[in-house]
C-alpha cells in the first residue's frame, strides 16, 4: 500500500541548478498540494491542482511550477533553486478538494540548496 | 487570507491532560482540521470540526466555536507515544488548507 510516494527523499543541490520533485499517488485523490515546512512557520502550501489538468498558486508559488498532466503524478519544479528555497517539501492530496475532511501526506521531500 | 495562532510548545506528565488552543481569523471557512506530526514523519489527520461543539475520538477530543473563531484539542491520558507537533489547519472557502505553525507536545514520565 503505497499511498502517495515523493522522490527524491533527501537532496543537496547547487544554487542556480533546476530541481524537479517528484509526487505520485494511487488513491486515485481528485486535488493534489504541495506544502513547503520550515521551523516556526508550519506548513506553507505553494501550488495545488484540484483535478487533472487544472493547477493554482498557493501562499508561496513564486520559484515553483507544478504541472498535472494525469490525476496520479503532481511534480514540482524549482527553475533556478536558491537557498532560500532550503525546505522540506511535502506532497499532499484530499479526495475532492479536502472537504472530505483529510488530507494524506507523503513522507517529505528534504531539499538543501547551497 | 488566513491567520491562525496556537502555542509554540507545551509540556505535560505520563498519564495527564493537555489543551492545545488554536485561534484562527479567515477570510472564509469549510471547516477546521487538527494533525499530529512526529519529528521527521509526515502530518498525519486526527480530527475534522466545520460545527460548532465538541468531537470526541478515543483519548482525543476537539472543540469548535465557529463565532469566537476558536479551537482547541484535548489530549487525555498522555502516553509517551503522544509527544510530537499538533498542527491546527482551516479550510477556506475553497478547501485550501493553511496550517499554524505548530504546537510542540512534550509528555514526560
Amino acid at each position: 500500500i503505497a499511498g502517495i510516494t515523493q522522490a527524491p527523499t533527501s537532496q543537496i543541490l547547487a544554487a542556480g541548478r533546476r530541481m524537479t520533485l517528484r509526487c505520485t499517488q494511487d488513491m486515485r485523490h481528485n486535488a493534489m498540494y504541495w506544502y513547503r515546512q520550515d521551523l516556526g512557520l508550519g506548513l506553507r502550501l505553494i501550488h495545488y491542482s484540484n483535478t487533472a489538468g487544472t493547477t493554482g498558486k498557493g501562499e508561496v508559488p513564486d520559484g515553483y511550477s507544478v504541472s498535472r498532466a494525469n490525476t496520479d503524478d503532481f511534480p514540482l519544479t524549482l527553475a533556478s533553486a536558491v537557498p532560500s528555497q532550503t525546505s522540506v517539501y511535502f506532497c499532499a492530496s484530499s479526495e475532492s478538494g479536502g472537504n472530505t475532511g483529510e488530507l494524506f501526506f507523503g513522507e517529505g521531500s528534504r531539499l538543501t540548496v547551497l | 487570507g488566513q491567520n491562525i495562532d496556537q502555542p509554540t510548545e507545551m509540556t505535560a506528565t505520563e498519564g495527564a491532560i493537555v489543551q492545545i488552543n488554536c485561534t484562527y481569523q479567515t477570510s472564509g471557512f469549510n471547516g477546521l482540521f487538527w494533525y499530529q506530526q512526529h519529528a521527521g514523519e509526515a502530518p498525519t489527520f486526527l480530527s475534522y470540526n466545520v460545527l460548532d461543539g465538541l468531537e470526541e475520538k478515543g483519548r482525543f477530543s476537539s472543540f469548535l466555536s465557529r463565532s469566537k473563531g476558536y479551537s482547541y484539542l484535548l489530549l487525555k491520558e498522555l502516553q509517551m507515544k503522544d509527544s510530537a507537533s499538533y498542527l491546527c489547519a482551516v479550510a477556506d472557502s475553497d478547501y485550501k488548507l493553511s496550517f499554524g505553525a505548530g504546537t510542540t507536545v512534550t509528555v514526560r514520565a
